[in-house]
Parts: C-alpha cells; structure tokens; sequence
C-alpha cells in the first residue's frame, strides 16, 4: 500500500534551534504539500510544490521557514530558529491534483514540541 | 479569516443513532467539498467527496449532503459505530489550480 512517510515521528527541542522535518511522498505523485494542524488554526497549509517546484509558500513565516525539495522522492521543511508558538503537528501530504479532486494522501505526522 | 468554518469542535453521539457534522464555507467559489477522516498519531484520510452539481452523496454509512443557498454541509454517519470516533475534517476547493482548505475539525465520539 502506498504511503507518505515523514521523519521524525516526534521531535522535541529547545527553543532557538534548528528543526528539519523529512518527507517521501508517494512515487508518481507530482503535488506535495505541508500542512500543520494546531488547536487554534486546525489544517492549515504553509506551502506547496507541483513537479518540484515551489508554487505557494505564503502561509508560511518567511523569516523562520523554509521548504524545499531537493529531488522527487524528498521534501523538507525546516525552521530556524524554532520557538514554542511553532509548537504543533506537522503534515506532509501528496497528490496529483492540487485542488484535492481525488483527495490528497497524508503521512502520519511530525509531532513538534519546542520548549 | 477562516474559509472553511466547522464550529462545533466536539460531537457525542451513542452507538447506533445518527451523527451529524456541520461545515459552513464562506468562499462562493468553491465547487467541490470533502470530508478527511483523522485517528490519533495518524494523518487524515480521505472518506466522502462531493461536487456542487450535486446535493448529495452516499457510500455506505455515510452521506454528505450539500445546500449550495446557504453554503452549508453535512457528513451523516448512520449508524454511528465506535470506530467512527475520530476527528472530521470538512475540506474545500475551487476550479482553480489552488489546493483544498480545511475547517477546524470536529471531534466524534461514538459511545457503546
């Protein structure tokens, strides 16, 4: 069964490092997206790429944030420096239509805590 | 400003009856509306699709049901069993090349 898989499942540290969170999209897949889920917000999308390349990364705090994808099968986002607001869990889903037509597929999730 | 509205965060149903979860849209573009599935330490999963052609969509247990008017569905789970205890997400997009936003969730609880 195709999946998405993200590492670290969890991920503890302390506030001003360095986070980099990991995620292999489904093969074929030519969509990836990140989004992150807090109480407040619920799903929200910090950033997009379609065959690689970035088309949307607004919902993301430029200043801390980046994503990339350095080839296919790998998408990171990383914060520096982390603080306790970035404290939530972190979703990397793929597709191959944007709009979600036929739904995206999601990983299971990197739980951050920043201290 | 929140798009994609779900303003009850906590349902409580009993085994066997009826769940009903609301998702209100504000965004009058939107033409296609999904409903994700969420259990603890897992992603969401998609469970029902509808398409604003449409008012209603069936698959088993579940139905979504859409009244364009007022910009407001609903996902009926019947009947509600204890696995289905999970948090609903309602989910948007429109013909454009942008990608689904999301509501808040629900959280369902289905007690035996």
């Amino acid at each position: 069964d195709a999946r998405v898989t993200q590492t670290p499942r969890h991920k503890v540290t302390e506030m001003g490092q360095e986070v980099t969170m990991r995620c292999q999209p489904i093969l074929g897949h030519n969509t990836v997206f990140w989004y992150r889920q807090t109480m407040m917000q619920g799903l929200e999308l910090l950033a997009y790429f379609r065959n690689r390349a970035p088309l949307d990364d607004s919902g993301m705090p430029k200043d801390r944030f980046s994503a990339e994808m350095p080839d296919a099968t790998l998408a990171t986002l990383k914060i520096q420096p982390s603080e306790p607001r970035d404290s939530a869990v972190y979703f990397c889903a793929s597709g191959n239509d944007p709009r979600g037509r036929k739904g995206y597929t999601f990983g299971s999730g990197t739980r951050l805590t920043v201290v | 400003d929140q798009q994609v509205k779900q303003n009850s965060p906590s349902l409580s149903v009993q085994e066997g009856r009826i769940s009903i979860l609301n998702c209100d849209y504000t965004n009058s573009m939107f033409d296609y509306f999904l409903w994700y599935k969420k259990y603890p330490a897992e992603g969401p999963t998609f469970l029902i699709s509808i398409s604003s052609i449409k008012d209603k969509n069936e698959d088993g247990r579940f139905t979504v049901f859409l009244n364009k008017s007022a910009k407001h569905l609903s996902l009926h789970i019947v009947p509600s069993q204890p696995g289905d205890s999970a948090v609903y997400f309602c989910a948007a997009s429109d013909s454009g090349n942008t990608p689904l936003v999301f509501g808040k969730g629900t959280r369902l609880s289905v007690i035996a």
